[in-house]
């Protein structure tokens, strides 16, 4: 059974970072991008950037590319997003998902259940 | 950057009838778009890919149309459990990607 299991919520400072996990199970990992999306409240999806481990780099979606870091440890089937210089506005529900078809375009058929981030002073 | 328009913002229907909802691209995606489905509370669940091609386990009253700049996701005879925010999702710079800003279903 494929599924993405993602790491608690976090509550954080602003200026902080903040580094959530997503872990993969019954995909091939390193040919299976890790993709990342999150929803501020009450807002739509936003794609923030991805991993597919064979290729090796990350790609970001350009409003995060100064503050995010996306990571991949094949040894654990395991994916991070670190982001950086928190501020009110990142406050949201941070996604991973992956598709099942591995190397070829397509949409996100698998999600992870969503990690809560908010950022309080 | 490819920008994807759905429209309308919000869609009222009742239940039994047909919803069609829309999505504009600013330029040509092919037939690299997705269509999604949101519930409150749940993470977005897949409906369609390649414009046309309905996720394993998904009820043939959704259908995806279009190509190019111009899509469109059917929902037919609408039951209680369709009424839902509505994505789309195109991936013709994979592994790049853009969501529209959404379309809510309510029922009317």
């Amino acid at each position: 059974q494929v599924q993405l299991v993602q790491s608690g919520a976090e509550v954080k400072k602003p200026g902080s970072s903040v580094k959530v996990s997503c872990k993969s199970s019954g995909v091939t990992f390193d040919k299976s991008g890790i993709f990342w999306v999150r929803q501020a409240p009450g807002q739509g999806l936003e794609w923030m950037g991805g991993i597919i481990p064979i290729f090796g780099a990350a790609n970001y979606a350009q409003p995060f590319q100064a503050r995010v870091t996306i990571t991949a440890d094949t040894s654990t089937s395991t994916a991070y997003l670190e982001l950086s210089g928190l501020t009110s506005e990142d406050t949201a529900v941070y996604y991973c998902a992956t598709d099942l078809t591995p190397l070829q375009p397509n949409g996100f058929d698998i999600w992870g259940q969503g990690t809560l981030v908010a950022v309080s002073s | 950057e490819v920008v994807l328009t759905q429209s309308p913002a919000t869609l009222s229907v009742s239940p039994g009838e047909r919803a069609t909802l829309s999505c504009r691209a600013s330029q040509s995606v092919s037939s690299n778009l997705a269509w999604y489905q949101q519930k409150p509370g749940q993470a977005p669940r897949l409906l369609i890919s390649g414009a046309s091609t309905r996720a394993t386990g998904i009820s043939a009253r959704f259908s995806g149309s279009g190509s190019g700049t111009e899509f469109t996701l059917t929902i037919s005879s609408l039951q209680s459990e369709d009424f839902a925010v509505y994505y789309c999702q195109e991936y013709n710079n994979w592994p790049r990607f853009t969501f529209g800003q959404g379309t809510k279903l309510e029922i009317k």
